[in-house]
């Protein structure tokens, strides 16, 4: 399958920080990533939709201000979590989406484990 | 509002029996149904399913769809203790604009554990 990676696997910030992550779809173009967050033992919930070269589209309850994201590139999406807080601890994980022939599917990034202190 | 729901939430099973694991579904504009298999990292992808009836299969795991039902079921034959992950059922939806605005719901998942 097609491959996502995620970069970095493991943050460990001060409360106040940001932090970015990047996602990015290695052996193909994705004009639309995800942005995901799980909490240990849940599933995955999805925050925001990112379209290449337009703004995201945030899921009702996620702060765009708060959680900003750039998909500059049909390779590349960020996402930076802005002011971090402990709440905010948690584990992030992008995916892409993949089309061929009418079909679609998404492939997942490894994630990222935030933890602020 | 969106659901998928999964079942069993938990599995416990001996190295060579064969699972079954279910999904419903009541979603808006469906389009696919995705089963994911996730260890201690993200998830991986295992199938995509969107059209009832047929079966796909990779090695032991094996899928099917039904549509009419609203649901799907994962079987996984001759158990190993690797199978051990959470299992997760995802349906992609279309988004009020059509086509260009897609995105999966998840469901809770199933705990497998496979004991030796």
């Amino acid at each position: 399958g097609a491959v996502v990676s995620q970069h970095p696997s493991w943050v460990i910030c001060k409360s106040g920080t940001s932090v970015k992550i990047e996602c990015r779809s290695l052996d193909f173009q994705a004009t639309t990533m995800f942005w995901y967050r799980q909490f240990p033992k849940q599933s995955l919930m999805l925050m925001a939709t990112s379209n290449e070269g337009s703004k995201a589209t945030y899921e009702q309850g996620v702060e765009k201000d708060k959680f900003l994201i750039n998909h500059a590139s049909l390779t590349l999406s960020t996402l930076t979590v802005t002011s971090a807080h402990p709440e905010d601890s948690s584990f992030y994980i992008c995916s892409a989406r993949d089309s061929w022939w009418g079909q679609e599917t998404q492939y997942f990034g490894p994630g990222t484990r935030l933890l602020v202190l | 509002e969106d659901k998928v729901v999964q079942s069993p939430l938990s599995l416990v099973v001996h190295e060579g029996d064969t699972v079954t694991l279910n999904c419903s579904y009541e979603v808006t504009n469906f389009r696919s149904l995705l089963w994911y298999k996730q260890e201690k990292k993200a998830p991986t992808f295992l199938f995509m399913l969107t059209s009832s009836g047929i079966e796909k299969k990779s090695g032991r795991l094996s899928s099917i769809l039904d549509k009419k039902e609203l649901f799907s079921i994962l079987n996984i034959t001759a158990t190993q203790t690797g199978d051990s992950a959470v299992y997760l059922c995802a349906v992609a939806l279309l988004g009020n604009s059509g086509g260009s605005n897609y995105k999966l719901t998840f469901g809770k998942g199933t705990l497998l554990t496979v004991n030796p």
